[in-house]
């Protein structure tokens, strides 16, 4: 069973400081992908990580996926409070199975 | 255009009754996903279809749980019977044709209380 293990697993910040979040596993994915949730809708897709070490930026929020494709991080710079959510990371193992993996998420609260 | 569809989107029910929960995929897309939501588990696949085929249905925690997708534009989730432990957040996801990094889209979900 793949397991991806994310933390911390509750963050409350300052609007204006900068946060890293981990996902972590033992287990290669050949994908990652990492969603937002906000309470009470469903989680929305931010970005996917294909290639070992890759760098993905998406306005103040950088993604990479570890060299060995094992592990990633999020990093918020200058966080605002439209930043708060559930943030989620998913691994897929590839070839034509389609399944998901999920961590259990990151609680974000950036705080006025 | 309409996401993924889901109703209903709050049921209240009692311990051993039967619930089916629903789910409309985006138009087009031919893999659909039923997940549960707990703060204990975090976010579980129960089940996946492609092309109206039920394809893992591992994550399915026990045989009081069943999943249907008689076409293309429409699943169903259906507990019977029902029981507190089952008291979760359900959605269901769609996907495209596309290669596996396609996005899944999430509805937004039924929250199922079993009294």
């Amino acid at each position: 069973t793949q397991l991806l293990e994310q933390s911390p697993q509750f963050l409350s910040i300052q609007e204006g400081e900068n946060l890293t979040v981990y996902c972590n596993s033992s287990s290669v994915f050949s994908s990652l992908q990492w969603y937002r949730q906000e309470p009470g809708e469903g989680p929305v897709l931010l970005v996917t990580v294909v290639t070992g070490g890759e760098v993905k930026k998406l306005k103040r929020l950088t993604f990479q996926f570890g060299d060995a494709r094992k592990d990633s991080s999020l990093h918020i710079t200058a966080a605002q409070p439209g930043d708060t959510g559930l943030y989620l990371c998913a691994g897929e193992s590839g070839g034509s199975n389609y399944k998901l993996t999920f961590g259990k998420g990151t609680l974000l609260t950036v705080n006025p | 255009d309409a996401g993924v569809i889901q109703s209903p989107r709050h049921e209240v029910t009692e311990m051993g009754q039967e619930v089916t929960l629903r789910c409309k995929p985006i138009s087009g897309h031919n893999s659909l996903f039923w997940y549960r939501q707990t703060m204990m588990r975090g976010l579980e696949l129960l089940i996946y279809f492609n092309n109206n085929v039920p394809i893992d249905d591992s994550g399915m925690p026990e045989d009081r749980f069943s999943a249907k997708m008689p076409n293309a534009s429409f699943s169903t989730l259906k507990i019977q019977p029902s029981e507190p432990r089952d008291s979760a957040v359900y959605f269901c996801a769609s996907r495209g044709r596309a290669s596996y990094t396609d996005t899944q889209y999430f509805g937004p979900g039924t929250r199922l209380t079993v009294l």
